[in-house]
């Protein structure tokens, strides 16, 4: 158990809805990141956040938005779903912002567009 | 740009015979180095890292890795190879340098051990 909690576990939506991916990053981790898998595009790093503050951005649709709230915990909305938004949904913590610290990965979000 | 290449999908290898899952890298600066696991319906989890110092860096499930600078490598080993050691390995990089403070992944590599 990496301490990092994402929920829901799971998650089926229509074409065209709107969805929110909640983490909750280990005690204390100040920086928070995104992340979609796929089958065909691997891991693709979406968005990072430290202490609050957007500090990456890396290929997120304009469709999709994230935030870092106060308590640290993270928010990634999507919307005007998408069948290939289908995908696992990672949120990974670290310690600091600094570059030389490790990501704990949650357990994923599995998004089923339909 | 940065970039990790693994440039193998699929090792395979029998138990208690040595294993090596290949990376191979690009940045600007000089890199930060990581290995993670992923095991099936799991997020990754973190093996080891090379960030500066010995070129051998040792981290968890008696995994190990040598960055080579000249080669821009940093190939993941294992003296001997279990069957639990079955799962997808990431290679990943970041810019010491903090140009870019994206990091980078590989596709991964699925490593399958044979009984």
């Amino acid at each position: 158990d990496s301490g990092v909690t994402q929920t829901p576990k799971h998650l089926i939506t229509a074409t065209g809805q709107r969805v929110t991916l909640r983490c909750s990053p280990r005690s204390g981790d100040l920086s928070v990141y995104w992340y979609q898998q796929s089958l065909d595009q691997g891991l693709q790093f979406l968005i990072q956040y430290y202490n609050g503050e957007e500090r990456a951005k890396g290929n997120i649709l304009e469709r999709f938005s994230a935030q870092q709230f106060p308590d640290l915990h993270s928010e990634l909305n999507l919307s005007s779903l998408e069948l290939g938004d289908s995908a696992l949904y990672f949120c990974a913590s670290s310690e600091s912002g600094d570059l030389s610290y490790e990501q704990y990965f949650g357990p994923g979000t599995r998004l089923t567009v339909t | 740009a940065q970039s990790v290449a693994q440039p193998e999908d699929q090792v395979n290898v029998a138990e208690g015979n040595p294993l090596t899952v290949k990376c191979t890298y690009s940045v600007s600066g000089n890199p930060y180095l990581f290995w993670y696991v992923q095991y099936p319906n799991r997020g990754l989890q973190f093996l080891l890292k090379y960030i500066t110092g010995d070129n051998l860096v040792k981290g968890s499930y008696g995994f190990e890795a040598e960055f080579n600078k000249s080669q821009t490598s940093f190939h993941l080993k294992k003296p001997s190879a279990l069957v639990s050691d079955s799962a997808l390995y990431f290679c990943a990089v970041r810019d010491s340098s903090g140009g870019s403070y994206i990091p980078t992944f590989g596709r991964g590599t699925s490593l399958i051990v044979h009984p």
